[in-house]
């Protein structure tokens, strides 16, 4: 199955800063989720956009799909100390059998 | 409080020993998941379940055995476990919702290292 590929590996930012991450995947989807890592924990989800949308937003949130170009960006503004994880994309299959996930981008906000 | 369980949470054996992984979930979720997790590799699934009793291959099968018969428990065997499968082990659930996938719950994790 497809795996999603994250941009970038890692990225460090100051606090207040926005965060933009990309996930680019190859054949088609049913949707695309977002989820955070911490450190060895379970992973917690974020948002999840279908394949029929654009845009969408939670809180500092914000996710776009662009299905002519297969990519997606997690937008997170105004960064804090505490978004500091790993962010990972992960694909539906189009077939509703399997969540595909990226390798993760680590991100780390400096206070 | 809605969550995944999974037992043991760490676990050191040696090359051979047949071991199990429990996972519990109490949200009475269709789906549930097994995944690994690598440094580099990000998470690769190894099995999932559709419904009790329903059971398919992921990405990296071998070495591992699953059953589902019960809804809520999704254990994770290993007949003869080797070093290639240390790793951390992830269970998740999730509601089928019709036939669109709601987001994925997963439990904490379990740390194995085969020696």
């Amino acid at each position: 199955s497809q795996q999603g590929e994250e941009d970038p590996q890692a990225l460090s930012i100051q606090e207040g800063e926005n965060a933009t991450m990309n996930c680019s995947y190859k054949t088609s989807i049913n949707n695309l989720q977002w989820y955070r890592q911490n450190s060895g924990r379970g992973l917690v989800h974020l948002i999840l956009i279908r394949s029929n949308e654009r845009e969408k937003h939670s809180g500092r949130l914000r996710v776009t799909l662009d299905t002519s170009k297969k990519s997606s960006s997690l937008l997170i503004t105004a960064s804090r100390a505490a978004d500091t994880a790993s962010y990972f994309c992960a694909l539906m299959n189009s077939g509703y059998s399997t969540l595909t996930f990226g390798k993760g981008t680590m991100l780390l906000v400096s206070p | 409080e809605a969550q995944v369980t999974q037992n043991p949470r760490y676990l050191i054996t040696v090359t051979g020993k047949k071991l199990t992984v429990t996972c519990s979930q109490n949200m009475n979720h269709e789906y549930m998941s097994w995944y690994r997790q690598d440094p580099g590799l990000g998470l690769r699934q190894i099995y999932y379940s559709m419904n009790v009793e329903v059971t398919d291959k992921g990405d990296v099968p071998e070495g591992y055995k699953v059953s589902r018969k019960e809804k809520r428990n999704f254990p994770l065997i290993l007949e003869s476990p080797s070093p290639n499968q240390t790793s951390l082990y992830f269970c998740a659930s999730s509601s089928l919702g019709g036939r669109v996938y709601n987001e994925q719950f997963f439990g904490p994790g379990t740390r194995l290292t085969v020696l």
